[in-house]
């Protein structure tokens, strides 16, 4: 267990509707990262946040969009769905380190399974 | 980030080092080498990283060669749990709290009894 929490596990759904992910951070750490996995392209990053504050954009499509809240947790939004977005949806997070460099290692958590009908 | 190259599957027989390797020839002096895992659709699982020495946990020991273009991850006595595609990614030392992951295609590892 990792200590990071995603919610739901799995979620169906249909082309042009809008899914919210949710995703909870390990206690204490600052940054949240969203990662898409899907068959042909492999894990891929998409967005990154840190205290509330984005910090960094992947290839994340104009239709998805990100936010972290006061609490640190994040939730990821899914619009206009297409079949082509289904997909395991991964959130990772990680501590600062005082500057130290590379050593803020990601945590992952368990993943939401999208399927889009 | 430096390109990682790595095989992509390898064969270990269960209770024997599984030794994986990576290329990372263009990796930059501020670079690190993490690997990760990841079992069967399951969240990618951290092992290990470092920067210039070898390094070990309970989990694996990383070589990494002198010139660090290469380096090894070494599972000391592998079980059937660690099937897995193993990544090894190489990311710069953070600024400003960035850091994102690049994950290429990785090793499928395959623990056989």
């Amino acid at each position: 267990d990792s200590g990071v929490t995603q919610t739901p596990k799995h979620l169906i759904t249909a082309t042009g509707q809008r899914v919210t992910l949710r995703c909870s951070p390990r206690s204490g750490d600052l940054s949240v990262y969203w990662y898409q996995q899907s068959l042909d392209q492999g894990l891929q990053f998409l967005i990154q946040y840190y205290n509330g504050e984005e910090r960094a954009k992947g290839n994340i499509l104009e239709r998805f969009s990100a936010q972290q809240f006061p609490d640190l947790h994040s939730e990821l939004n899914l619009s206009s769905l297409e079949l082509g977005d289904s997909a395991l949806y991964f959130c990772a997070s990680s501590a600062p380190t005082g500057g130290r460099g590379g050593r803020e290692t990601q945590y992952f958590g368990p993943g939401t399974r999208l399927l889009v009908l | 980030d430096a390109k990682t190259t790595q095989p992509t599957s390898m064969d270990c027989a269960e209770g024997r080092a599984a030794n994986l390797p990576c290329n990372h020839s263009t990796i930059s002096g501020n670079e690190y080498v993490y690997w990760y895992r990841q079992i069967h659709s399951q969240g990618p699982q951290y092992i290990i990283h470092g920067l210039k020495n070898n390094e070990t946990n309970e989990m694996a020991s990383l070589i990494i060669t002198e010139d660090r273009k290469s380096s090894t991850l070494i599972l000391p006595h592998a079980t059937l749990r660690d099937t897995a595609v193993y990544y090894c990614i190489v990311r710069v030392g953070s600024s400003g709290n960035t850091g994102k992951l690049i994950f290429g295609q990785g090793t499928t590892l395959q623990v056989k009894p």
